[in-house]
Order: structure tokens, then sequence, then C-alpha cells
């Protein structure tokens, strides 16, 4: 079965602009969540989708925000991005129980120039 | 605040011994936690989770104990093999409908020599 894929892979931006990432998640997974990752603090969750409402916030600026569509499929969007929006985003899906294994995507690179 | 801490930031062991990878946390509301095991320019897979009801879970090569009082997990991987040199991250959640928020340490790079 096909895996959580995430677009684009990597993406370059300047200072100012803003941005859109998109994850697919696996097959009849309802939930996504949405992860930063820097070498500075580690790997920190941004927000969690499940079945078109936001269950689940981080500590994020409202800058960043997300959305889900009705086939699951999740975007966040970052908007006047600052140098130190540069990180992975990764994103996982589930299919949304209290135990269910939760998958990653390979992730997106983002660097803000 | 670091609610969830992997102390050693790295780990050499030799193939055919046992890696012992260690998690602190500080949340007393986490009640599920996780592992998962990254390489470069991929994403996290998961390996062995824990529910905060158990002390002990094993998978094959891998084992996860859990000790509440000393809010401490640790992750044995018996035996090593060079495939399993990557970066570890413990996870934690409170579960519930709060288990997608999950909260990770700062990973801990295991190296297996053959």
């Amino acid at each position: 079965k096909a895996g959580v894929t995430q677009t684009p892979r990597y993406l370059i931006k300047t200072r100012g602009q803003q941005v859109t990432l998109s994850c697919s998640p696996i097959s009849g997974h309802r939930s996504v969540s949405w992860y930063q990752q820097t070498p500075g603090q580690g790997l920190q969750f941004l927000f969690e989708y499940f079945s078109e409402t936001q269950r689940n916030k981080g500590n994020f600026p409202g800058r960043f925000s997300g959305r889900q569509f009705s086939n699951s499929r999740s975007e966040m969007n970052v908007s006047t991005l600052e140098l130190g929006d540069s990180a992975l985003y990764l994103c996982a899906s589930f299919k949304g129980g209290p135990t269910d294994t939760q998958y990653f995507g390979p992730g997106t690179r983002l660097t803000v120039l | 605040d670091q609610q969830v801490k992997q102390n050693s930031p790295s780990l050499s062991v030799q193939e055919g011994r046992i890696s012992i990878l260690n998690c602190d946390y500080t949340n007393s509301m986490f009640d599920y936690f996780l592992w998962y095991k990254k390489y470069p320019a991929e994403g996290p897979t998961f390996l062995i989770s824990i529910s905060s009801i158990k002390d002990k879970n094993e998978d094959g090569r891998f084992t996860v104990f859990l000790n509440k009082s000393a809010k401490h997990l640790s992750l044995h991987i018996v035996p090593s093999q060079p495939g399993d040199s990557a970066v570890y991250f413990c996870a934690a959640t409170p579960g519930g409908t709060s288990y997608g928020k999950l909260t990770f340490g700062q990973g801990t790079i295991l190296t297996v020599h053959p």
C-alpha cells in the first residue's frame, strides 16, 4: 500500500513570501499531523487535523496554518516567511484512533533566503 | 521546557551486542510512548510503542521498557545489526483525542560497527 506522500520535496523561498505544502495520507487514514524539524529545536508538533477539523494545536505563531480536505489530504501554509522557518516539514497520518500507528512522509525541505 | 529528553546524543555498539537507548519525560499526562528510527532524507519510521499501563513490550529484536515512577523508558535492540545505524527518537503523547500530538526527544545517533 502507498505510503504518506509530501509535495514538493524541496522548496526555496525568500523572506516575506508565503508557502503551501501538501500531504497525502495513506488511504483510509483520517488524521494528519504536521511537524517541523530543525537542528536547534528538534521535531516539534505544529497541528493535527482529523476529519477536516483541527483537533490539536502546537505552540506556533498564527503565520502557520493548515487545513484538511474531504479526501483527508492536508495542506499547511506559512505566511510572511522568516529565515527561522527554514526546516524539514514532516506530516504523519494514522487512522485516527488512540493507539493507531502513525506513519510519516519523507518531508518537505524548506529553505528561506 | 523539554518534556521529553534523550540525554545521550550518540551511542556506538558492536554488531551482535545489545543497544540500549534511554529517554526521560517530565509530563505526567503522557499516556503512550513510541520509538521511531530515522535515516537522513527520510521521515521517521515507527518501531515500537508502549502504553502507560504496561512496563514492557517486545517486537522481535526490539523491546521497550517503561518505568512510570521514574518517568523513564528505554529501547533495547538485541542483537544489534549495522542496518540499525540511524537516529532514534522517543516520543510521548497524552493519548485519547490528543494522541496525534507527539512530543519528541532530541534523538540519539546509534552507530553499529561490523
